[in-house]
């Protein structure tokens, strides 16, 4: 079946450390999106990438980073400098640019400090 | 103003009751519009698409009004399995980005 897949579901990270998180999808999807959301609130775009071997900051992209060297994998790792992590991470995919169709998600990974 | 706004609730209705919930937005580029459910803790699934003035499935419906820019969802003969989050979601006319609304709650009681 199609779909996306994020690991892990759940993360724990020591204060100071860099940890990622995966995102596979074998949609054949161009675009890929990173969201954050914190309790009670909505999303919030972290990174997009709309084609390999490209990408986008969002609206809170401090303190993340990613990569997309394969069409199926958007990683992203989350910094030491990202200073307030603890949050569930959604991971999407889409048709891309030119298309007006839905975004897919991943069953999220929820991370937290310890 | 927020890209996307909706009332985040919480809606507590009874079962059967209809319940619509709206959604503005406040760029006029937007060409398609989307309804996410999300339930507690889980990632969000698409409910329903609007390309054009509406679009119905079961007992979900939602219309889109461009001149005043928001889209409804109603639910007719709400069910307890109906609660959960309801997220409204827009995608621009070069089919880049999503921008999803804060969410509105939906308690559906006994």
């Amino acid at each position: 079946d199609g779909g996306i897949t994020q690991s892990p579901k759940y993360l724990f990270r020591k204060e100071g450390q860099n940890v990622t998180l995966s995102c596979e999808q074998n949609l054949n999807h161009d675009a890929m999106y990173w969201y954050r959301q914190d309790p009670g609130q909505g999303l919030r775009l972290i990174y997009y990438s709309q084609i390999v071997n490209d990408f986008q900051k969002g609206d809170i992209a401090e303190g993340y980073s990613v990569s997309r060297e394969k069409k199926e994998s958007f990683p992203l790792t989350v910094t030491s400098a990202q200073k307030n992590p603890t949050a569930f991470y959604l991971c999407a995919s889409s048709r891309g640019e030119g298309f007006i169709t839905e975004a897919f998600f991943g069953q999220g990974t929820r991370l937290t400090v310890v | 103003r927020k890209e996307v706004e909706q009332d985040p609730g919480p809606f507590n209705v009874p079962e059967g009751a209809t319940v619509a919930f709206n959604c503005t937005y406040s760029n006029s580029a937007s060409q398609s519009f989307f309804w996410y459910r999300q339930d507690c803790r889980k990632e969000p699934k698409l409910l329903m698409s609007v390309y054009s003035s509406g679009n119905e499935d079961g007992r979900f419906t939602a219309q889109l009004n461009r001149a005043s820019q928001y889209i409804s969802l109603l639910i007719r003969d709400s069910k307890l399995s109906d609660s959960a989050t309801y997220l409204c979601a827009r995608r621009d006319n070069y089919g880049q980005n999503f921008v999803f609304g804060p969410g509105t709650r939906l308690s559906v009681l006994p």
